[in-house]
C-alpha cells in the first residue's frame, strides 16, 4: 500500500489566488513527521514546511500552511496568494519513527502546480 | 546550505559499465541517503548510512551498492548499469537535532544509461 498518496498529478491556479495540494498518508507509527518540498524546474529540492504527529496546531511558514487532519490522515499544503514563482513540482513526504530509526523520508508522486498570470 | 555536493552532475554511460556517484558533505552529519527520482514515483530510497561503514538497504536497492569509509563521503555504485537505472539521483542528509528536522538534498545527478 502507498504510504504517501498525492492524487493531483497537475493543478492550475490563478496568480494571487490560494491553492490546496492534497496529501494523504498511511502509517501505524504514533510518532511521525510530515514534510512538503518544492522542486522547481531547476531541479533542487526545497523544504517548505513540517508537521509533527504530536503537534497540536497546524504548521505555518509565511504563505505556506499545512492543514493537518490526523484522524483523516491528511496533510494538505495550502499556498496563499499564489505567485508565478510558485510554479513547480510539490512533494509530500513522511518520516516514521520520530527521532529513532533510519530517519528516511517516504515521498508521494508529486503534484505539478502551474500558476497562471 | 547544508554543504552537500554531488558529483558528477551529469553522466552518460553504456549498459553494463560500472558507475560510481559521489556525495560529499562538509558538516559531519551521521545520516546520509541516496534516492532516485523517476516520473510518477517521486523520490525512492536506494540505500542509507547511519555512520562510517554502517549502511543499509532502502526500497529500491537491487543493482546498487554503497560505501562510506569517511563521514563526509557516501558513494553509490551501479555495478553493471542498465537502462532501468536511467534516473536522477539525489543525495540527502538529516541532521540529528531532535524534532522535525528536515532532510537537506544535494543538487542531483542526472544519469543516462544507453
Amino acid at each position: 500500500a502507498q504510504k504517501i498518496t498525492q492524487t493531483q498529478p497537475g493543478m492550475f491556479v490563478q496568480e494571487k489566488e490560494a491553492v490546496t495540494l492534497d496529501c494523504t498518508y498511511d502509517t501505524s507509527d504514533p510518532s511521525y513527521g510530515l514534510f512538503w518540498y518544492k522542486q522547481p524546474s531547476s531541479g533542487e529540492m526545497i523544504f517548505l514546511i513540517y508537521q509533527g504527529s504530536y503537534d497540536q496546531q497546524n504548521a505555518t511558514e509565511g504563505r505556506y500552511s499545512l492543514n493537518f487532519q490526523k484522524a483523516r490522515k491528511s496533510a494538505n499544503l495550502v499556498i496563499s496568494a499564489s505567485q508565478l514563482g510558485d510554479s513547480a513540482m510539490y512533494f509530500c513526504a513522511m518520516r516514521e519513527g520520530g527521532d529513532t530509526g533510519r530517519r528516511a523520508l517516504t515521498f508521494g508522486s508529486g503534484t505539478r502546480l502551474q500558476v497562471q498570470p | 546550505d547544508a554543504g552537500i555536493t554531488q558529483s558528477p552532475r551529469h553522466k552518460v554511460t553504456e549498459t553494463g559499465t560500472p558507475v560510481t556517484l559521489r556525495c560529499h558533505q562538509t558538516e559531519n552529519h551521521r545520516y546520509m541517503y541516496w534516492y532516485r527520482q523517476d516520473p510518477g514515483h517521486g523520490l525512492r530510497l536506494i540505500h542509507y548510512s547511519y555512520g562510517v561503514k554502517d549502511t543499509d538497504k532502502g526500497e529500491v536497492s537491487d543493482g546498487y551498492s554503497v560505501s562510506r569509509s569517511k563521514t563526509e563521503d557516501f558513494l553509490l555504485t551501479l555495478e553493471s548499469a542498465t537502462s532501468s537505472q536511467t534516473s536522477v539521483y539525489f543525495c540527502a542528509i538529516t541532521p540529528e537535532a531532535p524534532g522535525g528536522t528536515e532532510a537537506f538534498f544535494g543538487q542531483g545527478t542526472r544519469l543516462t544509461v544507453v
